[in-house]
């Protein structure tokens, strides 16, 4: 069956530039999730979904970031003001739900989009 | 606030060699625990996961780890490694009350053929 897409699969911007990034999650996952990995880091938690609302944001890193799952399914990442800082290697997730329930919470990722602000 | 640790960064075996990759978490609480391995070039796939019961847990491609709550530790082993097993791997650890994970800083194994 179809896993996580996500799109771009690459983005180049300039600083201080606005970038949209796409989630769609497997068919049938209630709670998605974003996550920022840089370069040799272990991928870091930004904000997570159950359904439309945003469950848990306290990884988002300040105000410029922004995310919405307006019908519970896709969802989008939103960078506004780019810095170079924000180069990495964004990740999204879904499960089941988000909290388990033996194996319901179990995520699966995405390919990622790798952003390079310049 | 929830903490994960991986010992070793990188790690270089010969093929048929055993591996045990390190991983301790700071929660005293219930916990889930989960490996992840990136291939170079793919996105990250499940290995295998803890949520309760048997604190030995086999996963997928001959792994299995074992959760020691007094450790607060869920090292990865594999009796004879591959070089098809050369990737990266990742400890994480969430509550059954949240979904977010937090995730180690991962292990780069590197197996000589």
């Amino acid at each position: 069956g179809a896993g996580v897409s996500q799109t771009p699969s690459n983005k180049v911007t300039e600083k201080g530039k606005y970038v949209e990034l796409r989630c769609d999650p497997i068919s049938g996952h209630t709670a998605l999730y974003w996550y920022r990995q840089s370069l040799g880091q272990g991928p870091e938690f930004l904000i997570y979904f159950q359904g439309t609302g945003a469950a848990d944001d306290s990884g988002l890193p300040n105000d410029r970031f922004f995310a919405v799952r307006p019908e519970g399914s896709v969802s989008t990442l939103k960078i506004q003001r780019t810095e170079r800082g924000d180069s990495a290697v964004y990740l999204c997730a879904s499960s089941l739900r988000a909290t388990s329930g033996r194996g319901s919470g179990t995520q699966y990722f995405g390919p990622g989009t790798r952003l390079l602000v310049l | 606030a929830q903490s994960v640790s991986q010992h070793n960064h990188h790690v270089i075996l010969s093929e048929a060699a055993s591996l045990e990759l390190g991983c301790n978490y700071s929660y005293g609480g219930t916990v889930n625990l989960f490996w992840y391995v990136q291939y170079p070039g793919q996105h990250l796939q499940l290995l295998l996961k803890y949520f309760s019961g048997d604190p030995l847990v086999k996963g997928i491609k001959g792994f299995e780890a074992e959760f020691i709550k007094s450790k607060f530790s869920f090292n990865l082993r594999k009796p004879s490694v591959q070089w098809s097993d050369t990737a990266e791997y990742f400890c994480a650890v969430n509550t059954p009350n949240t979904g977010k994970l937090i995730f180690g800083q991962g292990t780069t194994l590197q197996v000589k053929p």
